[in-house]
């Protein structure tokens, strides 16, 4: 079935520092692949997406690049803020079959000032 | 502009009390969803619609209970809490295949 692999453990990093979070995925066919956000106390949120092979999906400074070969989806930002701490999830949503969204565990991004 | 809207936001139950989370979405969205967060888990998938009368278990369906007779409305039934119903559950929709979903805000449940 479908699923998507997170690296372990939350992530703690200065303001200022590159932030690179590991996403790998299986799936049947060609999956659309997502990052959420979520904020304290609040729901998922949207990040970016890529729906096909080589998109690279970007917002707020943050960016993925789907990469079919190696069946990854990194999320990565340049210089990261304290608004950015945050639980990131990446998620993908099959062509095929029940068309469901299946998310990884997640990982807390704590930012130090 | 209201999108997904969940109710309560939070709640306690003592064992063995029944409740209906309510989530309604303005967008008239097909698909909706019924998701709980644990720790440590990211999210996993109770129960989904693709329409209106239409609905499936998802990977931890045991304990709950849906019913989808209007597009907007997706409610989501606890016969018995038990303990280990004790999470964040978040309701969400989409248009269709390949896209994103919007969440709720979410219910914080604690079963005591």
């Amino acid at each position: 079935g479908n699923s998507v692999t997170q690296m372990e453990g939350p992530v703690t990093l200065s303001e200022e520092a590159f932030l690179t979070i590991n996403c790998t995925y299986t799936a049947t066919g060609y999956p659309s692949l997502f990052w959420y956000v979520q904020y304290p106390g609040e729901g998922l949120q949207l990040l970016l997406k890529a729906t096909k092979a080589d998109d690279k999906g970007s917002n707020k400074g943050f960016e993925a690049t789907y990469r079919k070969e190696t069946t990854s989806f990194h999320l990565e930002k340049g210089s990261v803020q304290v608004s950015d701490s945050a639980v990131y999830f990446c998620a993908l949503r099959s062509n095929y079959g029940n068309n469901r969204l299946a998310f990884g565990k997640g990982n807390q991004v704590v930012v130090i000032p | 502009n209201a999108g997904v809207t969940q109710t309560p936001k939070f709640r306690i139950l003592k064992i063995g009390q029944s409740m209906t989370l309510q989530c309604t979405q303005d967008m008239n969205h097909n698909y909706m969803y019924w998701y709980r967060q644990d720790p440590g888990m990211g999210l996993k998938l109770i129960y989904y619609s693709v329409g209106a009368g239409i609905t499936d278990k998802g990977e931890v369906p045991n304990g709950y209970n849906v019913s989808r007779s209007t597009t907007e409305d997706f409610p989501l039934r606890l016969e018995l809490a038990a303990p280990s119903q004790t999470s964040v559950y978040f309701c969400a929709s989409s248009t269709g295949k390949n896209t994103e979903a919007f969440f709720g805000q979410g219910t914080r449940l604690t079963v005591v």
